[in-house]
């Protein structure tokens, strides 16, 4: 069964760096699929933040692409998120999951909640 | 804003057939296929119809999907209490390249 894990700061300072892992069980990264971050404002609905292959080939949502970094360690069969700059208005749960190409999220992580406050 | 239109709100009561709707344009369902999500209270949200009309292994066959030009639709049929939830809908969008929701739909069971 593929499990996906979210870890990182659940409390970020303005204009600092939001960093974020997803750690995989059940599948290796390095088999395929696009692995995808995913965010929910409290009450609000959800925006894709951007996804990332095994290869390292990325692509972000235009809206937060001069702010976002993806990347993957298929050694630790992990990916990762960095958001710069944030603000209140980046305060969400942030998801993980699989991604089949340029189609639909399978699998899921939990989802962490991200705040971004002084 | 979001790219794909849905309802804010839908609701039924155990029994009854419900159908939620998806409105986008040619860049994005037009031209790819749409996936639904369930995301009931303080949960993540769950794959439920995926490449229009099909269903993950364990989804029962009283939720099914259909796509007609730059719109789609999730059918729930013999309404449950447990089927209360937030519903997305989700496409790939060529324009964007990039993965596009709906601003979902609230489904209350009355």
């Amino acid at each position: 069964q593929v499990q996906l894990q979210e870890s990182g700061p659940g409390l970020v300072k303005p204009s600092e760096t939001l960093s974020l892992t997803c750690a995989v069980s059940g599948y290796s990264i390095s088999s395929g699929y696009y692995w995808g971050w995913i965010r929910q404002p409290p009450g609000k609905g959800l925006e894709w933040i951007g996804s990332i292959y095994h290869s390292g080939s990325t692509y972000y949502n235009p809206s937060l692409k001069s702010r976002v970094t993806i990347s993957v360690d298929t050694s630790k069969n992990q990916f990762s998120l960095k958001l710069s700059s944030v603000t209140a208005a980046d305060t969400a749960v942030y998801y993980c999951a699989r991604q089949r190409v340029e189609s639909d999220f399978d699998y899921w992580g939990q989802g962490t909640l991200v705040t971004v406050s002084s | 804003q979001s790219v794909l239109t849905q309802p804010p709100s839908a609701s039924g009561t155990p029994g009854q057939r419900v159908t939620i709707s998806c409105s986008g344009s040619s860049s994005n369902i037009g031209s790819n296929t749409v996936n639904w999500y369930q995301q009931l209270p303080g949960t993540a949200p769950k794959l439920l119809i995926y490449s229009n009309n099909q269903r993950p292994s364990g989804v029962p066959d009283r939720f099914s999907g259909s796509k007609s030009g730059t719109s789609a639709s999730l059918a729930i049929s013999g309404l449950q209490s447990e089927d209360e939830a937030d519903y997305y809908c989700a496409a790939w969008d060529d324009s964007l390249n990039g993965q596009v929701f709906g601003g979902g739909t609230k489904l209350t069971v009355l």
